[in-house]
């Protein structure tokens, strides 16, 4: 069980908008700006897509969108493109002490 | 650019201590964080510990009894020793590079397989 909570599959077709959710609690995602988003395809390294909720890395498509309400973080990938379809995972600062957690995963498929 | 690369046995016993040495190129290791995380089989990733250039550090609450992280500045390499393994420290373990400021993860390496096994 991971410490943050995201679906394990979403999909969608090319052209299309998905959105990808990350549920922690009043200790994580809700008390800090500090939710990042990682892409990884197979046998890849993880890529760093968003950070602090909505900032994107240079070279990171504007296609790619973050947010927060609550203590749920969203990840929404618009106009999907079959290069989309990888693994994404969110992580939350969770304070000094146990400083970062990772959700379990969700496998985005672009149909 | 900036690449980091794990390396270390990928076989470890019970009972005995896991390696690993992540080797910084193409930059300094000065001046940044970095950190080590696993995945284990079927679950979603886990942080393990960060290190300064400076040598200070911090550790994953549930691994911290286990765990040493330290820095080589002098080679450009931090490393990471667990202690005590079982079978459930089986993962792929990789290094990656804080950002400066951020909680996030800038740079990762392609990551290693740990198997713990007689």
């Amino acid at each position: 069980q991971s410490a943050l909570t995201q679906p394990p599959s979403a999909s969608g077709s090319p052209g299309q908008s998905v959105t990808i959710s990350c549920t922690g609690t009043s200790s994580d995602v809700g008390a800090y700006n500090f939710v990042s988003w990682y892409q990884q395809h197979p046998g890849k390294a993880p890529k760093l897509m968003i950070y602090e909720v909505s900032k994107r890395p240079s070279g990171v498509p504007d296609r790619f969108s973050g947010s927060k309400s609550g203590n749920t973080a969203s990840l929404t990938v618009s106009g999907l493109q079959t290069e989309d379809e990888a693994d994404y995972y969110c992580t939350s600062f969770a304070g000094s002490n146990n400083w970062l957690l990772f959700g379990g995963g969700t496998k985005l498929t672009v149909l | 650019q900036v690449q980091l690369q794990e390396s270390g046995p990928g076989l470890v016993k019970p009972s005995e201590t896991l390696s690993l040495t992540c080797t910084v190129s193409g930059g300094s290791i000065s001046g940044y964080y970095w950190s080590w995380i696993r995945q284990l089989p079927g679950k979603g990733p886990e942080w393990i510990a960060y290190i300064y250039s400076s040598g200070s550090t911090n550790y994953n609450p549930s691994l911290k009894s286990r765990v040493t992280i330290s820095v080589d500045t002098s080679n450009n390499q931090f490393s990471l020793r667990l202690r005590s393994v079982t079978a459930a420290d089986t993962a792929v373990y990789s290094c990656a590079r804080i950002i400066t400021g951020a909680v996030a993860f800038d740079l990762w390496g392609q990551g290693t397989v740990v198997t713990v096994s007689s």
